[in-house]
C-alpha cells in the first residue's frame, strides 16, 4: 500500500535552480524519510525529520514538516546535473514504527 | 556504516522456475528486513516485513505461496519467487533497519528479475 501522493511527478531544471518536491501522506507518522533512486538502482537516505520536528537541513538539503496538513517538502538548492533521479518520501507510520510506507515519487531532470 | 548487499542483482529465468534472492547485513544486526517490489517509473510498494526466527508478515493482496522468505539469522534474508511466471518479473528491493532507527533504513541495490 502507498502512503500518499507526491508532487510534482516530474521535474526538469536548469542547473543552478532550486528544486522542491512536496509529499502528502494519509495517517498519522512517527518519522518522514526521504530518499533517492538513480534508475534501476536501489534506494540512498537523504535525511530522516521525526514527527515533532518542523524543518530539517542536510547540505543543500532542506526538508519541511507540517504535520497538521500531513505534508512535507524537499528543497535542493543550487541543483546539479548529478541531482538527476527520482526522490521519495517514505513515512514511518506510529503503530510500527519499523515499517517504511513511500510515496509516488517524483522524478528531477537537472539539465546542464 | 550501515551496508545492505542484495544479490543476484539480475536474473533472467524461466517461466515455472523459482528464484532465490539475498539479502545481508554486511556490518550491523538486523532483526527486521522489508521486501519491497518496484514497477518500471513507480514506487517501491511493501511486501512483507521479515522477521529473524520468526514467520514473515505479509501485506495484503501478497501471495506468501508465491514469495517465500526466510530470515534464519541476524544478518541474512532471502526471498524465493516461486514457480515464476512473466508477471512477476519486477524489481525486488530489500532493506534494513539501522539499530537505534535514527537514521533511516539502508537499502539493497536491488534485484531486476525477469521471466521468459
Amino acid at each position: 500500500s502507498q502512503q500518499g501522493e507526491e508532487d510534482p511527478q516530474a521535474l526538469s531544471i536548469q542547473e543552478g535552480e532550486n528544486a522542491t518536491m512536496n509529499c502528502s501522506y494519509k495517517t498519522s507518522i512517527n518519522n518522514l524519510q526521504w530518499y533517492r533512486q538513480n534508475s534501476g538502482r536501489g534506494l540512498v537516505h537523504l535525511i530522516l525529520i521525526r514527527s515533532n520536528e518542523r524543518e530539517k537541513h542536510s547540505g543543500r538539503l532542506r526538508v519541511t514538516l507540517d504535520t497538521s496538513k500531513k505534508s512535507s517538502s524537499l528543497l535542493i538548492t543550487a541543483s546539479r546535473a548529478a541531482d538527476t533521479a527520482s526522490y521519495f518520501c517514505a513515512t514511518g507510520v506510529s503503530y510500527n514504527t519499523d515499517k517504511l510506507i513511500f510515496g509516488t515519487g517524483t522524478r528531477l531532470q537537472v539539465f546542464p | 556504516g550501515a551496508v545492505v548487499s542484495q544479490h543476484p542483482s539480475r536474473v533472467i529465468c524461466k517461466s515455472g522456475t523459482s528464484v532465490k534472492i539475498e539479502c545481508r547485513s554486511l556490518d550491523f544486526q538486523a532483526t527486521t528486513m522489508f521486501w519491497y517490489r518496484q514497477f518500471p517509473k513507480k514506487s517501491l510498494m511493501l511486501m512483507a516485513t521479515s522477521n529473524e526466527g520468526s514467520k514473515a508478515t505479509y501485506e495484503q493482496g501478497v501471495e506468501k505461496d508465491k514469495f517465500l522468505i526466510n530470515h534464519a539469522s541476524l544478518t541474512l534474508s532471502t526471498l524465493t519467487v516461486t514457480s515464476a511466471h512473466p508477471e512477476d518479473s519486477s524489481f525486488y528491493i530489500c532493506s534494513a533497519s539501522f539499530p537505534g532507527g535514527l537514521y533511516g533504513y539502508t537499502f539493497g541495490s536491488g534485484t531486476r528479475l525477469t521471466v521468459v
